[in-house]
């Protein structure tokens, strides 16, 4: 199992660019999220998903788009970017059962906005 | 609003001393929290995590306590390693967060000193 991929691992855009970072698990994991880091501070909720086909917003959505249109693949969607949007973004994703489980991360997209 | 803290950014010990990071939140609706390891250039890794209806969970070096009163949870790492030298994440979840979406805290960095 490769867990949770993310694509690219490092991208630098100029201000007003467009982007979408990858995300896919192959654990058949129901729920999904993005997540961001800034120097300093925890992990800020972007977006989740608790199925295919539907999606929801977390504390910091504007700026950002998603989709899932497989149990697999999370991907998020830079339409403008600004330097605001300079962070490390983390996906994750968890199998939701009867039982709570932790969240499983990728290795994260560094991303720069100039 | 911070709804998840870890007041103290930074800890230093001596190898084989007892490494305690501490954790505050304020929505006394959260029932699970779990703490989270990261090295530089990786993803955050589960570590170990307790249910609300506990007060201490323990695998192996470490231990997780939780005190619901004080809205306070703690992880103790004995005998602490050089290895241990990471960022670690206190998280959160919910009713009051909405099930699944962790809320973590900013970070404390440890060093284990040799």
């Amino acid at each position: 199992n490769a867990g949770v991929t993310q694509t690219p691992k490092f991208r630098i855009l100029k201000i007003g660019q467009s982007m979408t970072l990858q995300c896919t698990q192959d654990m058949n994991h129901n729920y999904m999220y993005w997540y961001r880091q800034d120097p300093g501070m925890g992990l800020k909720l972007i977006y989740y998903s608790v199925g295919a086909g539907i999606t929801d917003k977390g504390e910091v959505p504007n700026g950002y788009n998603v989709s899932r249109s497989t149990t697999e693949d999370f991907p998020l969607r830079l339409e403008l970017a600004a330097p605001s949007q300079t962070s490390v973004y983390f996906c994750a994703s968890l199998r939701k059962g009867e039982t709570v489980s932790p969240l499983h991360f990728g290795n994260g997209t560094r991303l720069t906005v100039t | 609003d911070q709804q998840v803290k870890q007041n103290s950014p930074s800890l230093s010990v001596q190898e084989g001393r007892i490494s305690i990071l501490n954790c505050d939140y304020t929505n006394s609706m959260f029932d699970y929290f779990l703490w989270y390891k990261k090295y530089p250039a990786e993803g955050p890794t589960f570590l170990i995590s307790i249910s609300s209806i506990k007060d201490k969970n323990e695998d192996g070096r470490f231990t997780v306590f939780l005190n619901k009163s004080a809205k306070h949870l703690s992880l103790h790492i004995v005998p602490s390693q050089p290895g241990d030298s990471a960022v670690y994440f206190c998280a959160a979840s919910g009713p009051g967060s909405g099930t699944y979406k962790y809320i973590f805290g900013t970070g404390t960095r440890l060093k284990v000193l040799a």
